[in-house]
């Protein structure tokens, strides 16, 4: 157990609609990192947010939104959904030091999307 | 950008032998982190290194900055261990950038 939860952890939908994937980070961690996760692209960086601010963004599609709430719980929004958003979502939290890339993240067990 | 390749992208081993899986990258980085994603899709950290050699029971990662290359081993390979392997590097936002995976299967 990494101590990074994710909820739901499956979800079906239908393309055209809006979902929220939650994450809870580490206790102690102030970085949330997003990361997708389909067959074809395999993992990619999303967006990260530190102690509440967004720190970096990836190849975050402009339908999709994050945030990150004063208790540090962060939420990744997806909209107007398409087929090819199917995908394994994943947070991860590290650092308590402020050194992206050089901590060790860890993964929350993943939220499935399933867009029909 | 940084390019992270693997390989082999896939591996069948029998039970007790010793595997190394192979990364790549192509810009210098601060530190390589190898991670495990078991076939239910959880991703578990493995190591995080950024010179010389990291032992966990019968995992071995080593890496050597210069040549921008790193290896992970298995020593004494169980069924267990099936796995994607997973190579990433740290790319200039902070994020980490991943390679392709390698997929370990190993037989009884």
């Amino acid at each position: 157990d990494s101590g990074v939860t994710q909820t739901p952890k499956h979800l079906i939908t239908a393309t055209g609609q809006r979902v929220t994937l939650r994450c809870s980070p580490r206790s102690g961690d102030l970085s949330v990192y997003w990361y997708q996760q389909s067959l074809d692209q395999g993992l990619q960086f999303l967006i990260q947010y530190y102690n509440g601010e967004e720190r970096a963004k990836g190849n975050i599609l402009e339908r999709f939104s994050a945030q990150q709430f004063p208790d540090l719980h962060s939420e990744l929004n997806l909209s107007s959904l398409e087929l090819g958003d199917s995908a394994l979502y994943f947070c991860a939290s590290s650092g308590r030091f402020q050194r992206p890339g050089e901590e060790t993240q860890y993964f929350g067990p993943g939220t499935r999307l399933l867009v029909l | 950008k940084n390019e992270v390749e693997q390989s082999p992208q896939n591996l069948t081993a029998q039970e007790g032998e010793f595997i190394t899986i192979n990364c790549s990258y192509s810009v210098g980085i601060s530190a390589l982190h190898w991670l495990q994603q078991h076939p239910g899709g959880g991703i578990v950290s493995l190591f995080m290194l950024s010179s010389g050699k990291k032992k966990h029971g019968r995992l071995i990662a080593t890496i050597n900055i210069q040549e921008k290359h790193s290896s992970l081993h298995i020593t004494a390979s169980h069924p267990r261990d099936s796995a994607v392997y997973i190579c990433a590097v740290p790319g200039s936002q902070g994020n980490l950038i991943f390679g392709k995976g390698t997929k370990l299967s190993v037989k009884p």
